[in-house]
């Protein structure tokens, strides 16, 4: 059975820094692609960041330059390192499996908070 | 502003038939990349319910189905249920941005 699993949310101060995980099981994170996407209080979906199975990734234009994907296979976990926080990066954050044929979300996490404030 | 446009609410009642229309541009749909919707309970996780268009993960009930033309594309739910009362989002690719796009969602109230 597919599953993932997210920790690392909590509360940071608008300036720093957090890193959330994404235990994965029932498949390779490697040979997947994975992606990040949040979604900030009572608002909708925004795609954050991908990492494809050959390495490549691949940011949103609004966390370009702070926040930086990557996995470790000997762990099968997917991690999102984000520094430079702002208070407009609130949100639940949520791991995803993505599907290269059909670029669809397949398999979901079931997230985990970010609150940056002062 | 989501990149694709989607309208904030729609309703209907018990057994009626709902549509939520989902617009995007010459760089998303119209240019080619598959439309794909989710549903959201309160409080859980976004849930795959449509991809490729118009295809049924297992398990997902044929009352719900997916269409595509142009740059746009449309959810339809008949014989509404209470238990679809939830969020829904589209979802595709955008070239111009080089990532994954999302509607800004659709509440669906069952009356």
């Amino acid at each position: 059975e597919v599953q993932l699993v997210e920790s690392g949310g909590g509360l940071v101060q608008p300036g720093g820094s957090l890193r959330l995980s994404c235990a994965a099981s029932g498949f390779t994170v490697s040979s997947n692609y994975m992606s990040w996407v949040r979604q900030a209080p009572g608002k909708g979906l925004e795609w954050v960041s991908v990492i494809y199975s050959g390495g490549s990734t691949y940011y949103a234009d609004s966390v370009k330059g702070r926040f930086t994907i990557s996995r470790d296979n000997s762990k099968n976990t997917l991690y999102l390192q984000m520094n430079s926080l702002r208070v407009e990066d609130t949100a639940v954050y949520y791991c995803a499996r993505v599907r290269p044929a059909t670029l669809d979300f397949d398999y979901w996490g079931q997230g985990t908070l970010v609150t940056v404030s002062s | 502003q989501s990149v694709l446009t989607q309208p904030p609410s729609v309703s209907g009642a018990p057994g009626q038939r709902v549509t939520i229309s989902c617009t995007g541009s010459s760089s998303n749909i119209g240019a080619g990349y598959d439309v794909h919707w989710y549903q959201q309970l309160p409080g859980t996780a976004p849930k795959l319910l449509i991809y490729g268009n118009n295809n049924r993960p297992s398990g997902v009930p044929d009352r719900f189905s997916g269409s595509k033309s142009g740059t746009s594309a449309s959810l339809a739910i008949t014989g509404l249920q209470a238990e679809d009362e939830a969020d829904y989002y589209c979802q595709s690719y955008d070239s111009s941005l080089s990532g994954w796009v999302f509607g800004g969602g659709t509440k669906l109230t069952v009356l």
